[in-house]
């Protein structure tokens, strides 16, 4: 069964600096996966998949991510974060395109002015 | 284009007492639908999934059931609730992506 792990609860950054979230994730084949994006008492957004291709994926809001098949990994990447990118980020993984998404715990992303 | 909707959007019910959250989605037939619940410190747990009418499968054991009686409609159910219940329910439904509802925050007391 796949699963996910998403090592930082919690991550503070400055207004302008570069951000990594890092996910690590367990399945057999080639997975399906995904960043999310979720503001406080709200629904989830999609930032980005990865289905297959290129390894580098751009998402919306300037965010992009790698696949590391070698190291189990879908790294979310933002060069200069912004005030409004203060949420929480979840990762996910599916084995398919139909199949059950298994989500990470979590990463809360703070800001610092 | 395809809409998920999701209610109530908060309700507070006594231990004890029923439960029943509906989900409906519009915009595309045969759905694959999950219920997913988050609480705090714990991420998104996936609670059911349903691939189709009267289909529906558990990932853990607990204290609610979900039933598919049509195409579109996803309904989450509790006979008692406990405190334990309490969270944040979220609906989604899948083609490539997971598209979600706005959420039920939901607080036993």
């Amino acid at each position: 069964a796949q699963s996910v792990t998403q090592p930082d609860i919690h991550i503070t950054v400055s207004e302008g600096a570069s951000l990594e979230l890092r996910c690590n994730y367990s399945y057999g084949a080639t997975p399906y996966l995904f960043w999310y994006v979720q503001s406080p008492g709200q629904g989830l957004q999609l930032l980005l998949k990865y289905f297959s291709g290129d390894t580098l994926v751009q998402g919306i809001k300037g965010f992009e991510a790698e696949f590391k098949r070698s190291q189990s990994s879908f790294n979310l990447r933002k060069p200069s974060v912004h005030w409004s990118d203060a949420a929480e980020y979840f990762c996910a993984v599916g084995a398919s395109r139909d199949d059950k998404i298994i989500f990470g715990k979590g990463t809360r992303l703070h800001i610092l002015p | 284009s395809q809409t998920i909707h999701q209610w109530p959007a908060t309700l507070v019910q006594p231990v004890g007492s029923p439960l029943s959250l509906e989900c409906t989605v519009e915009g595309t037939s045969n759905p694959n639908l999950y219920w997913y619940r988050q609480a705090a410190g714990r991420g998104l747990q996936l609670l059911f999934y349903s691939v189709g009418i009267g289909q529906i499968s558990s990932e853990v054991p607990q204290n609610l059931s979900a039933s598919r009686p049509q195409d579109r409609q996803f309904i989450l159910s509790s006979k008692k609730l406990l405190l334990s219940d309490s969270g944040f329910y979220l609906c989604a439904w899948r083609s490539s992506q997971a598209f979600f509802g706005q959420g039920t925050r939901l607080t036993v007391v």
